[in-house]
């Protein structure tokens, strides 16, 4: 089957501009995951949804960055306006069922913010 | 809430020597904890999960983890690493609610 798809694989803004990230988890996967990599560190939750609506939002900085899910299938991760911090790599995960317990990573977006 | 400590932040090793990476956790309820590994400008990939049953856990080439409660650790260990083995591990631990917390990770360089 396929993996969870990502892109763009690559993105350079200048601050105060808009990005957005758009991913497509592995089909028949209820739950998604959107996850910021900041270099020389692990993997921190923004936001998770199941089908369309969000189950938990509470890390995502929500003054700049906003991600929806509108058909319960592919997601898109938007920041306006992008800071020099938020320079990171941005994973997108799926899950297929609540008794697997095992996320599908895609290979992320990096940003570099300048 | 539940944290994740990888002791080590980098580790070089020889080939076909072993490897071990340490990971200590904190949860107040029972948890799930994986192994992922990263290689490089790639997506997170699962090596290993303890979900429940024996202590010993064996993963994907040739790696396996021990959970030990008492502890809290959930060590990953490899007899014997190649040069393919380089890359950036993760420790990630899973409460109920199906949210993974990571650590820091922990970068495996292999040289001949």
């Amino acid at each position: 089957e396929a993996g969870v798809a990502q892109s763009p694989r690559y993105k350079i803004i200048e601050k105060r501009q808009s990005v957005a990230f758009w991913c497509n988890p592995i089909s028949g996967h209820a739950t998604l995951y959107w996850y910021q990599q900041i270099l020389g560190q692990g993997p921190k939750l923004l936001i998770q949804f199941q089908n369309n609506g969000v189950v938990d939002d509470s890390q995502l900085p929500k003054d700049r960055f906003s991600a929806e899910r509108l058909k319960g299938v592919d997601s898109t991760l938007k920041i306006q306006p992008a800071k020099l911090e938020d320079s990171a790599v941005y994973l997108c995960a799926s899950l297929r069922h609540r008794d697997v317990n095992i996320q599908y990573f895609g290979a992320g977006t990096r940003l570099s913010v300048l | 809430a539940q944290s994740v400590t990888q002791l080590d932040s980098q580790v070089p090793v020889f080939e076909e020597a072993p490897v071990e990476l340490r990971c200590n956790y904190s949860s107040s309820v029972s948890v799930y904890l994986f192994w992922y590994v990263q290689y490089p400008n790639q997506g997170l990939q699962l090596l290993l999960k303890y979900l429940s049953g024996s202590t010993l856990v064996k993963g994907i080439n040739g790696f396996e983890a021990e959970f030990n409660k008492s502890q809290t650790s959930f060590h990953l260990r490899k007899p014997s690493v190649h040069i393919s083995d380089t890359a950036e591990y993760f420790c990630a631990v899973s409460e109920d609610d199906y949210k993974l917390s990571f650590g820091a990770g922990t970068t495996v360089t292999v040289r001949a």
